[in-house]
């Protein structure tokens, strides 16, 4: 079945790096425009990142441009966030989800695809 | 950015009840080239990730009961359940998906009265 499973989270301080998988499996990922979106404790949903599907063009949401990088590998069906610099504010659960029948980052489409997400605290 | 405010942030329902939710997009989600409103609906149950519900402001994603629905156009939206069930009960968000970056309404809490 369509699935997509996170991992990579965990406690890091400030400051430090954390890298979040995504492994999709069950549909044609490498046709898939694929984004992370993250929820911080009892808060509401912040979409963070998208990367078409040849990871050719990412987009990036103004409160990690710069510190946070998203990339894929096709070959093994997974997608990636590099998160640099980070803060006591990146605290969140985040997931990965998919965008419906699109390859590209501009083409806009509901996100059907979720997965159970990956928590990242930041804490000294 | 497309800043989406929804109304009330939380209600109480009695079960067999009609439940509604609002949803404000700062500007137009609505694309004249196709006709369509670029506006999801999601539930979100306690330890779940959010799951589809509605596209297109009104088209019911495959699976999800008929008590669901949506309406509205432009930039006032409305998601309905006609008749709340105890498995209702969950944070709604809607998101408007017409430009980047994709924003998402606050949530509404539904619970039973």
């Amino acid at each position: 079945q369509v699935q997509l499973v996170e991992s990579g989270g965990g406690v890091v301080q400030p400051g430090r790096s954390l890298t979040l998988s995504c492994a999709a499996s069950g549909f044609t990922f490498s046709s898939s425009a694929m984004h992370w979106v993250r929820q911080a404790p009892g808060k509401g949903l912040e979409w963070v990142a998208v990367i078409s599907s040849d990871g050719s063009n990412q987009n990036y949401a103004d409160s990690v441009k710069g510190r946070f990088t998203i990339s894929r590998d096709n070959s093994k069906n997974t997608f990636y966030l590099e998160m640099n610099s980070l803060r006591a504010e990146d605290t969140a659960m985040f997931y990965c989800a998919r965008t419906r029948d699109c390859s590209n980052t501009n083409c806009y489409r509901e996100f059907d695809v979720w997965g159970q997400g990956t928590m990242v605290t930041v804490s000294s | 950015d497309i800043v989406m405010s929804q109304s009330p942030d939380s209600l109480a329902v009695s079960l067999g009840e009609r439940a509604t939710i609002n949803c404000r997009s700062s500007q137009s989600v609505f694309y004249s080239s196709n006709n369509k409103n670029y506006l999801a609906w999601y539930q979100q149950k306690p330890g779940q990730p959010p799951k589809l519900l509605i596209y297109w402001a009104s088209t019911r994603e495959s699976g999800v009961p008929d008590r669901f629905s949506g309406s509205g156009s432009g930039t006032d939206f409305t998601l309905t359940i006609s008749s709340l069930q105890a498995e209702d009960v969950a944070v709604y968000y809607c998101q408007q998906y017409y430009s980047t970056p994709r924003t998402f309404g606050q949530g509404t809490k539904v619970e039973i009265k």
